[in-house]
């Protein structure tokens, strides 16, 4: 099944240890994107690729990077985890920015604890 | 101007019920709403989605109604069933600027067996 995959599901990292979250997506899409979303909270964009074309939203901090290496990967690195960046990072994909009404398409998560 | 406010944080509907949920935007530049169910640990999946052009969206037990000039959306999920307790995100999006989908705050929904 075509899906967007995300990888580890749950990951524990020390307090300013880097730690890479990992996506793939199978539905072949140009954009890829990354949310952070915390406890009863809605997601909150932090960037995402249109194709190789990377954007970063304004408020986003330094901490956090992103890779996309090909089409189907994007990396999401935080270079020294805070306890504040505690969270689910999700991970989703749509087909293309100039598609009106275009989905997006969620991964399941990755579940970042810092210790 | 780029918010959608969301109502109510928290709702329990008993089995059977009717669970409303609303939002309300003020960018009239947005010209798709899409509804996102939530289960815990889990990503946010597409449940119904409706463009500014038509009033209503039906998709089985759930319907989107739509309120151009009150600048206004709300989810109906006609008999409700335990299953559909999860938390649900109304959002927002301009077609020229898809990338950027503004999310309500949420709406967790509890279904009373």
């Amino acid at each position: 099944d075509a899906m967007v995959i995300q990888n580890p599901r749950y990951q524990v990292t020390q307090f300013g240890k880097p730690v890479t979250l990992s996506c793939s997506q199978t539905l072949n899409h140009n954009v890829m994107y990354w949310y952070q979303q915390k406890s009863s909270q809605a997601p909150k964009l932090l960037f995402h690729y249109y194709d190789k074309d990377f954007n970063n939203e304004a408020d986003t901090p330094d901490n956090f990077q992103s890779r996309r290496p090909n089409t189907s990967f994007c990396f999401l690195d935080i270079r020294s985890p805070g306890l504040g960046d505690a969270a689910m990072y999700l991970c989703a994909t749509s087909r293309d920015l100039a598609l009106r009404a275009d989905t997006q398409y969620f991964g399941p998560g990755t579940r970042l604890t810092v210790l | 101007q780029q918010q959608v406010k969301q109502s109510p944080q928290s709702l329990i509907v008993q089995k059977g019920g009717i669970s409303i949920i609303n939002c309300a935007y003020e960018n009239t530049a947005f010209d798709y709403f899409p509804w996102y169910q939530q289960f815990p640990g889990k990503g946010p999946a597409l449940l119904i989605a409706i463009r500014p052009d038509v009033s209503e969206k039906k998709e089985g037990r759930f319907t989107i109604s739509f309120n151009k000039s009150a600048k206004q959306f709300s989810l109906h999920i006609m008999d409700s069933q335990p299953g559909d307790s999860a938390t649900y995100f109304c959002a927002a999006s301009k077609g020229s600027s898809a990338s950027k989908i503004i999310f309500g705050s949420g709406t967790r929904l509890s279904i009373r067996p």
